[in-house]
């Protein structure tokens, strides 16, 4: 394992609350990402970091917020959650950008709201 | 933004068969990155490509960079039933200053009938 940890790994909530996910990185890596992965679309981008406290929006950020207060966590927020965020999210940790870079995916965590 | 077109979107085969499966993009990468998802697992990387016309071999696996820098293909030989999952392509461009993006592909979807 490339030392992510995403949790939770499973989740239910209702519609209108909201959810937090997180993610820990234990490579000290630069990048940080959130995907969202939906049959039929693969894996999206929501957003992603590119150091702490400086992130982007991806393709599906709408209903999204992040954070990164320090290099090994990334949080993903749903402030109110609907049925159409309904997924199976992932993280990822990069060290993009300089030679011999590669992407490595945590667990994931399925997301169910009711 | 950036799309990656990946295909075939699925494939059956027969153990012992050969497969090929491509992503081409508007877009130059300077980076290609060949990923497998199995049931329940997030993506593993699988071959990273960081130079045009770059021919990459790992086990059956082989992935080439194209030279254009607007396409890769991955090819599986010798397939096996473990073979079976969920392939994606992903490409990395610089998205502004120093900051890189990781975009991906829709999936390939391999079915493998002993």
């Amino acid at each position: 394992d490339a030392g992510i940890t995403q949790s939770p790994r499973h989740k239910v909530t209702e519609t209108g609350t909201p959810v937090t996910l997180r993610c820990h990185q234990t490579e000290n890596h630069r990048y940080m990402y959130w995907y969202r992965q939906d049959p039929g679309h693969g894996l999206r981008l929501i957003h992603y970091s590119y150091g702490v406290k400086d992130t982007d929006k991806g393709e599906v950020s709408d209903g999204y917020s992040v954070s990164r207060s320090k290099t090994e966590d990334f949080l993903l927020t749903l402030e109110s959650a609907t049925s159409s965020q309904t997924s199976v999210y992932f993280c990822a940790i990069s060290k993009l950008g300089q030679p011999n870079t590669e992407a490595f995916f945590g667990q994931g965590t399925r997301l169910t709201v009711v | 933004g950036q799309q990656l077109n990946q295909s075939p979107q699925s494939m059956f085969i027969q153990e012992g068969e050969d497969v090929s499966m491509n992503c081409t993009s508007s877009s130059i990468f300077n980076t290609w990155l060949w990923y497998k998802q199995d049931p329940g697992e997030g993506p593993v990387l699988l071959i990273a490509l960081y130079k045009a016309g770059e021919l990459t071999s790992n086990g059956r696996l082989t992935a080439q960079f194209g030279i254009t820098r607007k396409d890769s293909f991955l090819n599986i030989s010798a397939s096996i039933p473990s073979d079976v999952g969920i392939y994606f392509c992903a490409g990395q461009l610089r998205s502004g200053g120093s900051n890189y993006k990781l975009t991906f592909g829709k999936g390939t979807l391999l079915t493998v009938n002993p």
